[in-house]
């Protein structure tokens, strides 16, 4: 089982529409949780850290599921500017200098 | 804030000779940056850790005597692609992290802009 794992799509999605996608990850006892958009040839940008109680970030929801080992991001009112990679990324504690156990990200694409 | 900086940002290079990539955080000082590398279609490798004024921690399988990492600085760290060959032509990226020390601590990677890297 992979440490960090994401269901890598694409997700095909009409503009408008909500849109959510899960990542589980293995280590239970991992501290850190954040979600990066990637487009096309770009670096990854940070979305959102994700919190034990969830955080929002105007139509960006980020939720933490302990009990099953899973993050999720959901989109509301999708744009077609969404069409990214969204790549998660899990740090466990057993790892030094803060490194990142990352997924190899869900390919969304918003349709018109 | 959170800005970093990558230089040059793509190059184009002969077989056997080496490269340099720099890595800049410009707001904020970074004791650790990392490297990944990126082929098409795949996700983010991480290559190395590089930590300010000691030497990096390399994964299993990067060769450390081929990617020369100099982190001489709070906000530098170089790596040198040395007697580059066609194999290593990829999309190398790093991030510098910084701390946040708000109610609870956590620690940010923030990206580059990222190097393409093509070695003909």
């Amino acid at each position: 089982r992979k440490e960090v794992e994401q269901d890598p799509g694409p997700f095909n999605v009409p503009e408008g529409a909500t849109v959510a996608f899960n990542c589980t990850y293995s280590n239970s006892a991992s501290q850190s949780f954040f979600w990066y958009r990637q487009d096309c040839r770009k670096e990854p940008k940070l979305l959102m850290s994700v919190y034990s109680s969830g955080n929002e970030d105007g139509r960006f929801t980020a939720q933490l599921n302990r009990a099953s080992q899973y993050i999720s991001l959901l989109i509301r009112d999708s744009k077609l500017s969404d069409s990214a990679t969204y790549l998660c990324a899990v740090r466990p504690p057993v790892y030094s200098n803060y490194q990142l156990i990352w997924g190899a990200g869900t390919k969304l694409i918003i349709k018109p | 804030g959170a800005v970093v900086s990558q230089h040059p940002s793509w190059v184009i290079c002969k077989s056997g000779t080496s490269v340099k990539i720099e890595c800049r955080s410009l707001d904020f000082q970074a004791t650790t940056m990392f490297w990944y590398r990126q082929f098409p279609k795949q996700s983010l490798m991480l290559m190395a850790t590089s930590n300010e004024g000691s030497k990096a921690t390399y994964e299993q399988g990067v060769e450390k005597d081929k990617f020369l990492i100099n982190h001489a600085s709070l906000t530098l760290s170089t790596l040198t692609v040395t007697s580059a060959h066609p194999e290593d032509s990829s999309f190398y990226i790093c991030s510098a992290l910084r701390g946040s020390y708000g109610a609870v601590r956590t620690d940010t990677q923030y990206f580059g802009p990222g190097t393409r890297l093509t070695v003909l």
